[in-house]
């Protein structure tokens, strides 16, 4: 069955960096656009970013700053956010999302100092 | 950016009831690119509807998407006691992709 899973979070100090990672499973990765969703404590759902099937296209968050870079590798069945110069108010769960509707169960991202 | 913007924040409503929600857009939303989420404690959003009236694999006819432009609504025609929860609109057809703040639905 479809299966994608977050790794990579954890807690950080702020203008830190984390790498996250999402292995997918059961259905074919290079055809599926993805896209990172995240959720603060007690929040709503915020878009991040979305990434073609091929990786050729790519859309950004405005809110974003150019501190979070999305990519993925079709060969390891893999998507990745890059997180720079994290804020206390990046904590949240991170969750991978594949054509809007295979959601991981999301990673915990957590900034303080 | 496209504001979506989900009007009642709550609805307290009984099981056997219609829930109507609705999710308006700041402009209109490009070839109707709108969906709905259901998002229960501690899991993830499960998609319900895309194209504003698409009900996704598996869930119920209960569920139903209508509107256009920069007006979408979804109803629940009976709310089973599965269905209390809380619901977001989701634009995706133009950059930035946004989403409305949502709608909890609860039991009255």
């Amino acid at each position: 069955q479809v299966q994608l899973v977050e790794s990579g979070g954890g807690l950080v100090k702020p203008g830190g960096s984390l790498r996250l990672s999402c292995a997918a499973s059961g259905f074919t990765f290079s055809d599926f656009h993805m896209s990172w969703i995240r959720q603060a404590p007690g929040k709503g759902l915020e878009w991040l970013s979305y990434i073609s099937s091929s990786g050729s296209t790519i859309y950004y968050a405005d809110s974003l700053k150019g501190r979070f870079t999305i990519s993925r590798d079709n060969a390891k069945n893999s998507l990745y956010l890059q997180m720079n110069s994290l804020r206390v108010e990046d904590t949240a769960i991170y969750y991978c999302v594949g054509r809007l509707r295979y959601w991981g169960q999301g990673t915990l991202v957590t900034v303080s100092s | 950016e496209i504001v979506l913007t989900q009007s009642t924040g709550t609805l307290s409503l009984s099981p056997g009831e219609r829930a109507t929600l609705s999710c308006r857009a700041s402009q209109s939303v490009s070839s109707d690119y709108l969906a709905w989420y259901q998002q229960k404690p501690g899991q993830a959003p499960r998609l319900l509807i895309y194209g504003a009236f698409t009900r996704a694999t598996g869930i119920p006819d209960r569920f139903s998407g209508s509107g256009s432009g920069t007006d979408f609504t979804l109803t629940i025609s009976r709310l089973e006691p599965e269905d209390f929860a809380v619901y977001y609109c989701h634009q995706y057809g133009s950059s930035p992709w946004t989403f409305g703040q949502g709608t909890k639905v609860e039991i009255k």
